[in-house]
């Protein structure tokens, strides 16, 4: 089965400063998706990056960036010139793209990110 | 574009009780999910539904949790009879399905107190 591991309960930043998040994760499958999603208090998961297995390529959202390291099965976040709007929960997650739970998404436990102005 | 709506935003309950949430998915999205989330953790899947057909609840406490997707569209949740360890938010999420390339859009969820 699937795990997602977030080390990081929480976290903090200073304005304009940059942070890192940790994310461990565990399969046995060679191709996956994996999520950093950002939760605020509304409670809404909102989408911040996506990283598909197969890409070596890391992906680049505007401030956002992960470094995906496929055979540590290793997931971080970075997230440059932090703002004070950045502060929310932040949740790894491995999406599974193959049978009969195809489609779900496995959550870590999150990280709480706070902006120090 | 309208987002997944759902309601209530917050309900209190005794134990032993009955509860029902209810959601709306973005339209034209197939595929519906939804996950609990107990405080401190991240979501854990419940159930998805594929158009009006359930695709997985294996993870879904039957002896008193039920679920239905009428028509493929709207969603209700209903759990009966609580008990305090139901305490949790419960996501809703849709998406036009469950392929690789898919993106799953969230409400902002129930919060259920069970006093």
């Amino acid at each position: 089965a699937q795990t997602v591991t977030q080390s990081q309960p929480e976290m903090s930043v200073q304005e304009a400063e940059t942070v890192t998040l940790s994310c461990t994760y565990d399969t046995s499958e060679s191709d996956y998706y994996l999520f950093w999603y950002k939760q605020p208090p509304s409670r809404q998961m909102i989408l911040v990056i996506r990283q598909e297995a197969y890409k070596q390529q890391n992906a680049t959202e505007n401030r956002f960036s992960v470094n995906f390291q496929k055979a540590a099965k290793s997931f971080s976040l970075k997230i440059s010139d932090s703002q004070l709007g950045d502060a929310a929960m932040y949740f790894c997650a491995y999406r599974l793209l193959y049978g009969g739970s195809q489609g779900n998404l496995i959550f870590g436990k999150g990280t709480k990110l706070s902006v120090k102005p | 574009e309208a987002g997944v709506a759902q309601s209530p935003r917050y309900k209190i309950i005794e134990k032993r009780q009955s509860v029902a949430f209810w959601c709306n998915p973005i339209s034209g999205h197939a595929t519906l999910y939804w996950y609990q989330q107990i405080l401190g953790q991240g979501p854990k899947l419940l159930i998805q539904f594929q158009n009006n057909g359930v695709v997985d609840d294996s993870q879904l406490p039957k002896d008193r949790f039920s679920a239905e997707r009428l028509k493929g569209v709207d969603s209700t949740l209903k759990i009966q009879p609580a008990k305090l360890e139901d305490s949790a938010v419960y996501l809703c999420a849709s998406s036009l399905s469950n392929l690789r390339n898919t993106e799953a859009f969230f409400g902002q969820g129930t919060r259920l107190t069970v006093v």
